[in-house]
């Protein structure tokens, strides 16, 4: 299956510095990718869906401008925490659907998990 | 709006045995359903993706089936081994047009040697 990869794997941060997730699709090219957000114990929660040359298209309750999305290639897309606060700690993983096959099957990334001191 | 159920929560058997996980969604008008497994800290794995015309999907020891009519489906695991312990998924997309998956709580296999 196609292959999706994610920088870094693992971030701790200090309240209030920014964090950049990359999230990349090594062997095919996605105009679509989406990021979730999942809290221990439950289950992912769809954050965004990222637009490869247009803005990002958020869910209810998720703040744009804390969230910054950016999906600059067909085949990255980032996702930036702004001013972390220790509530943001969570795991965020993001999706690609590759559309060289005949399914729409989406490819999940291993994650990223940020902490938040 | 769509709502993904699944059941059990949590379960827990000894090496072996043959399971089945539940999925259940409110919206039968679901263009496919896809299953996944998520080990404790990782990413998610696709397991199986079953098309909304297809009834049913087989991989290795795995079997999902799917039932729009009536909102289910299932995955059975053929002779459970230690390494399947994990946290499987069922994920259905919002719409049609979109990819934007909703998925269920998750079941917690634990597979006791």
């Amino acid at each position: 299956g196609a292959v999706v990869s994610q920088h870094p794997s693992w971030v701790i941060c200090k309240s209030g510095t920014s964090v950049k997730i990359e999230c990349r699709s090594l062997d095919f090219q996605a105009t679509t990718m989406f990021w979730y957000r999942q809290f221990p114990k439950q289950s992912l929660m769809l954050m965004a869906t990222s637009n490869e040359g247009s803005k990002a298209t958020y869910e209810q309750g998720v703040e744009k401008d804390k969230f910054l999305i950016n999906h600059a290639s067909l085949t990255l897309s980032t996702l930036t925490v702004t001013s972390a606060h220790p509530e943001d700690s969570s795991f965020y993983i993001c999706s690609a659907r590759d559309f060289r096959g005949t399914f729409n099957e989406q490819f999940f990334g291993p994650g990223t998990r940020l902490t938040v001191l | 709006k769509q709502e993904v159920t699944q059941i059990p929560a949590a379960l827990s058997v000894p090496e072996g045995e043959n399971l089945v996980l539940n999925c259940s969604f409110t919206d039968s008008a679901i263009y496919n359903l896809q299953w996944f497994r998520q080990d404790p800290g990782k990413g998610l794995t696709s397991l199986l993706l079953i098309q909304s015309s297809q009834r049913e999907q087989t991989s290795g020891r795995l079997n999902a089936s799917l039932d729009k009519s009536s909102g289910r489906s299932t995955l059975y695991i053929a002779a459970s081994q230690p390494g399947d312990s994990a946290t499987y998924l069922c994920a259905v997309p919002m719409n049609n047009a979109g990819n934007m998956l909703t998925f269920g709580g998750g079941t917690r296999l634990m597979v006791k040697p």
